[in-house]
């Protein structure tokens, strides 16, 4: 059973300040990690895309993958009230294929202004 | 434009009833998916549809039907719907195994 785990928060983050946010995930075969934005009453929306070991930034946003830890991380820089919002890590284990993605149960995000 | 549309927004029904609910991309994407999300907000995949044909098809009652007239385009039937049905659908497309984009959500609840 592949999962991926979350502490679910709330963490609450001054406005201004690094927002961080952490998942783990059990299946080693995993090939694809993303970070969603889920507002509440809305749709996920794709935050950050990752695929190899290493930091990949947009913006204030900066995602790290550690493949050896099963580990990926979301930073959120200068964190703003409008970035509060359940933040969702999604695991895609395909090698080429599709697949589904497989979400934790998301970390509920609140910056504080 | 919207890239993943879904209808309805809302639906509320009966119990033994049954819907279907409708989902159109327009990224030009060869995959859909249909997830669904419980009350606690926990997001699960149901099915997943590559050039008309079913890639996977997680523990999901045999009540729950999708069907791809063709690649834009992936519905979900339910028959007989249950109390514990009630949920958010999502639709959501990709290229392959790239980046999934989802549709807004249909918000079900079955009475």
């Amino acid at each position: 059973q592949k999962e991926v785990e979350q502490n679910s928060g709330p963490l609450s983050v001054p406005e201004g300040a690094i927002a961080s946010l952490n998942c783990t995930y059990s299946d080693r075969g995993s090939q694809s990690f993303f970070w969603y934005r889920q507002y509440s009453g809305k749709s996920p929306e794709l935050i950050m895309s990752i695929y190899s070991n290493g930091d990949k930034e947009d913006g204030r946003f900066t995602a790290q993958l550690n493949k050896a830890s099963q580990y990926v991380s979301l930073l959120i820089r200068d964190s703003q009230p409008s970035d509060s919002a359940t933040y969702l890590c999604a695991v895609n284990d395909s090698g080429g294929g599709a697949d589904g993605l497989t979400f934790g149960k998301g970390t509920h995000l609140i910056i504080q202004p | 434009d919207t890239a993943v549309s879904q209808t309805p927004k809302y639906l509320v029904t009966q119990m033994g009833n049954d819907k279907s609910i409708k989902c159109e991309q327009n990224l030009g994407h060869d995959t859909m998916y249909w997830y669904k999300q419980d009350s606690k907000k926990f997001l699960k995949i149901m099915f997943s549809y590559n050039n008309k044909e079913l890639i996977i098809n997680e523990t999901v009652p045999n009540r729950f039907s999708p069907k791809s007239p063709d690649k834009a385009h992936l519905n979900l039937h339910i028959n007989s719907l249950e109390l514990g049905d009630s949920a958010v659908y999502f639709c959501a497309s990709s290229q392959g195994s790239s980046s999934q984009y989802f549709g807004p959500g249909t918000r079900l609840l079955v009475l």
